[in-house]
């Protein structure tokens, strides 16, 4: 259980063009999801949160119009790069948190999407 | 603002050493500290969780040790295999759900 998947897996794409990446929660509802942005050899920077239903809330220096959040479901909240330039290529992961009494802090993570911007 | 440093960044050994990886973090008010592993171009692996009252973990070859009062943690990985070659992150837990990540410890095994 508690599995999430990333669509796609890896992106390419031409400068200026918009992408989306989905992530889903195949086997639970998720409250809240999140979106991190590795840089190669980097770790994770949180990128934004997002709670279903509601506007996602974003790290300090990330740019919300540049990165729209779309929380739509329980099941499913997608991130849509805009304009996308060369210095947006990066790997994007997802994580889930699930609708658990009592429990808050569980976080499952997508396989990542590899996007890279020509 | 929490930050959280992993020493060393790189490490390459001989199979069969016991290894010991660092995570030190600022702020003392966390929830849980974890250990992923991340092979290259590929998501995080939950290794293990030690929630702030606890002190430590543990699961097969791996060992984790939390001192909160001192911000720090260790990943203690016995008798290292070739298959053990990842990055390892450290990640602290504050309010609000949030995940907060170390820089991660790139480990070599060679056989």
């Amino acid at each position: 259980g508690a599995v999430v998947s990333q669509h796609p897996s890896w992106v390419i794409c031409k400068s200026g063009t918009s992408v989306k990446i989905e992530c889903r929660s195949l086997d639970f509802q998720a409250t809240t999801m999140f979106w991190y942005r590795q840089f190669p050899k980097q770790s994770l920077m949180l990128m934004a949160t997002s709670n279903e239903g509601s506007k996602a809330t974003y790290e300090q220096g990330v740019e919300k119009d540049k990165f729209l959040i779309n929380h739509a479901s329980l099941t499913l909240s997608t991130l849509t790069v805009t304009s996308a330039h060369p210095e947006d290529s990066s790997f994007y992961i997802c994580s889930a948190s699930p609708i658990r009494q009592g429990v808050s802090w569980e976080q499952f993570f997508g396989p990542g999407t590899r996007l890279t911007v020509l | 603002k929490q930050e959280v440093t992993q020493i060393p960044a790189a490490l390459s050994v001989p199979e069969g050493e016991n290894l010991v990886l660092n995570c030190s973090f600022t702020d003392s008010a966390i929830y849980n500290l974890q250990w992923f592993r991340q092979d290259p171009g590929k998501g995080l692996t939950s290794l293990l969780l030690i929630q702030s009252s606890q002190r430590e973990q543990t699961s097969g070859r791996l060992n984790a040790s939390l001192d909160k009062s001192s911000g720090r943690s260790t990943l203690y990985i016995a008798a290292s295999q070739p298959g053990d070659s990842a990055t390892y992150l450290c990640a602290v837990q504050n309010a609000g759900n949030m995940l907060t990540f170390g820089g991660g410890t790139r480990l070599m095994v060679k056989p």
